[in-house]
């Protein structure tokens, strides 16, 4: 299985702040790799695939980076709505393995 | 597309824990997609468990391979889970969701079913 790690496992933030969350892969993935946002009780919801491509109805303040072995997924300015904990996934291959979740906190 | 989950919410240690995943909006018969089955045990991470195809080509995770089962029926846009043998560590909240081809991402959730094993 390719092994997936999230950093950092929690981020507290303020509205408006910049953040960075990075997803590491065990091998290379090209670009296969997804990024999703879950909110209390609820299902994850996919917010970018192919490491970059920002799915229809997805804000831009939300962009995502990388290649190979290292990507990031970048919230450029912080709003309420977006405290929620995210996932990376690659989908490179089955079985499909997904990151350890980071939670983004209000500071 | 919409998917629902369904089954019991009890299952006692060793039993056999079955979900119903129900499909509405589109055809389950549709090329594009693999039917997946993730869980997500409290306060965790998730984990994918598996995936059918339409015409039954099924695919698991290594780990749980040897106690899981999904199927598929077309005739009623529905896809299952079995997974025997269970303990307390499959405690966790059980998702459907399709598995877009060839991008493999998970485009389309159910709900969540809560499913707590314990005696």
């Amino acid at each position: 299985d390719i092994q997936m790690t999230q950093s950092p496992s929690s981020v507290s933030a303020s509205v408006g702040d910049r953040v960075t969350i990075t997803c590491r892969a065990s091998q290379g993935i090209s670009t296969w790799l997804a990024w999703y946002q879950q909110k209390p009780g609820k299902a994850p919801k996919l917010l970018i695939n192919s490491a970059s491509s920002v799915q229809s109805g997805v804000p831009s303040r939300f962009s995502g980076s990388g290649s190979g072995t290292e990507f990031t997924l970048t919230i450029s300015s912080l709003q309420p709505e977006d405290f929620a904990t995210y996932f990376c996934q690659q989908t490179n291959t089955f079985p499909l393995t997904f990151g350890g979740g980071t939670k983004v906190e209000i500071k | 597309l919409q998917l629902q989950e369904s089954g019991p919410g009890l299952v006692k240690p060793s039993e056999t824990l079955s979900l119903t995943c129900t499909v509405s909006g589109g055809s389950i018969s549709n090329k594009n997609y693999y039917w997946a089955w993730i869980r997500q045990s409290p306060g965790k991470g998730l984990e994918w468990i598996g995936a059918i195809f339409y015409g039954g080509n099924s695919y698991y995770k290594p780990s749980l391979e040897s106690r899981v089962t999904i199927s598929i029926d077309t005739s009623r846009n529905e896809f299952y889970l079995n997974l025997k043998s269970v303990t307390a560590a499959d405690t966790a909240v059980y998702y459907c969701a399709t598995v877009l081809i060839p991008s493999h991402t998970l485009d389309y959730w159910g709900q969540g079913a809560l499913v707590t094993v314990s005696s």
